[in-house]
């Protein structure tokens, strides 16, 4: 199957610094990309959808100066929290779609991030 | 607001039981809807149901949609330790050709499977 890699898996960084994770499609090229944010025990919930190329769509009630997205190519897309405060500490899941098909979209492993 | 929900929350069984997990929901302009495991880390794919009353099974586990009553429920018979996880179910909404692959998650269903 597909596989997508997320890095780094874990970070810890200070209040205030930012944080960037990287997504990438290891072995298929992804036109769209997707970032998701899962809290302890709640479900994903989609940040934004990433089109090589072209900006970010950013859903309703995420900041796009704070969660900054870059497509640059057809197999890495990549996710920086800007000063980033402790409620930002969460697990963060990108996805990579083969083909304009829900079934083809394959998911990374997620980065844990804390914000001390 | 599309909006999908899960249920049971959590469950517990022993080896050898069979579950069924539910999903109901409530989009506009449905276009599949899928069902993912997820262990520790990375969702990974089940099925995709896009039809009603088609039955998708894959060894022991099967899945059917109704988008009549809109709800779809996940089978595991004979289950094993290894079934343990989170199942999650989503929603593909078709929002105009620019929100392909665009899912609405529920809040999961955890299965705990004692030996």
């Amino acid at each position: 199957g597909a596989v997508v890699s997320q890095h780094p898996s874990r970070v810890i960084c200070k209040s205030g610094t930012s944080v960037k994770i990287e997504c990438r499609s290891l072995d298929f090229q992804a036109t769209t990309m997707f970032w998701y944010r899962q809290f302890p025990k709640q479900s994903l919930m989609l940040m934004a959808t990433s089109n090589e190329g072209s900006k970010a769509t950013y859903e309703q009630g995420v900041e796009k100066d704070k969660f900054l997205i870059n497509h640059a190519s057809l197999t890495l897309s990549t996710l920086t929290v800007t000063s980033a405060h402790p409620e930002d500490s969460s697990f963060y899941i990108c996805s990579a779609s083969r083909l304009r098909r829900a079934d083809t979209q394959y998911f990374g492993p997620g980065t844990r991030l804390t914000v001390l | 607001e599309d909006k999908v929900v899960q249920s049971p929350l959590s469950l517990v069984v022993h080896e050898g039981d069979t579950v069924t997990l539910n999903c109901s929901y409530e989009v506009t302009n449905f276009r599949s809807l899928l069902w993912y495991k997820q262990e520790k880390k990375a969702p990974t794919f089940l099925f995709m149901l896009t039809s009603s009353g088609i039955e998708k099974k894959s060894g022991r586990l099967s899945s059917i949609l109704d988008k009549k009553e809109l709800f779809s429920i996940l089978n595991i018979t004979a289950t094993q330790t290894g079934d343990s996880a989170v199942y999650l179910c989503a929603v593909e909404a078709d929002a105009g050709g620019t929100s392909y692959g665009k899912l609405t998650f529920g809040q999961g269903t955890i299965l705990t499977v004692h030996p």
